[in-house]
């Protein structure tokens, strides 16, 4: 039982570089979303899926990108790496309130990116 | 726009003592979400109690318990003879109860609390 998965678990960026976090969940929720965790902010959403082929931006949206072909996949593009980047950044999934008793986010592992 | 405050930053206390950690949120919306979640030291996120705007009751779970109270709005948790294994940092946080938001929390800035012995 899988739940979400996110990789890598590490990462060290040179600024302006590229990558994509990915994050996986194998529960068939519908939403999905990504936060990021810097010291003393607790964790500030960055952006949100409802459904494949629906995301909406949250809280510190600016310098990411989401896209959700499937339900299953939602990563997270940082497209010029920055130093304030640096952060744990954590997926995290649910299933839709429709769908019964509204379930708690699940959460990936994380991810430890360090942008020098 | 929503607001979960965690005014103690660190707490340490000696196993088998009580502890209480504060939460105080703030929303506009009459129907929402509160939850707790815990970060030990390893990183993950665990959860652990979720309570809606509805539901005032108190709740109790082997030594963890959880005092609501919508005219303060405080949903403040408390570990009844803490043991080591409960050092770690937890976080409040807030949902909207809508469509479209289960899963977009509001986090407070969390608690890390020391339990020695």
């Amino acid at each position: 039982n899988a739940g979400v998965t996110q990789t890598p678990k590490f990462q060290v960026l040179k600024t302006g570089q590229s990558m994509t976090l990915q994050c996986a969940q194998d529960m068939n929720h519908e939403y999905m979303s990504w936060y990021r965790q810097d010291p003393g902010m607790g964790l500030r959403l960055i952006h949100y899926s409802v459904g494949a082929g629906i995301t909406d931006q949250g809280e510190v949206p600016n310098g990411y990108n989401v896209s959700r072909s499937t339900t299953e996949d939602f990563p997270l593009r940082l497209l010029s790496a920055a130093p304030s980047q640096t952060s744990v950044y954590f997926c995290a999934s649910s299933p839709s309130p429709g769908t019964g008793p509204n379930s708690p986010l699940h959460f990936g592992n994380g991810t430890r990116l360090t942008v020098t | 726009a929503q607001k979960v405050t965690q005014a103690q930053t660190e707490i340490s206390v000696v196993e088998k003592e009580d502890v209480t950690l504060d939460c105080v949120y703030e929303t506009r919306d009459t129907t929402y979400y509160l939850f707790w979640y815990k970060q030990p030291p390893s990183g993950e996120l665990v959860f652990l109690i979720r309570r809606n705007s509805f539901d005032e009751q108190n709740e109790i779970s082997g030594r963890y318990s959880w005092n609501f109270q919508k005219s303060t709005s405080s949903f403040n948790f408390t570990i009844t003879a803490s043991q080591v294994v409960d050092s770690a940092v937890y976080f409040c946080a807030l949902s909207e109860a809508g469509t479209g938001t289960a899963s977009k929390l509001t986090f407070g800035t969390g608690t890390r609390l020391q339990v020695t012995l």
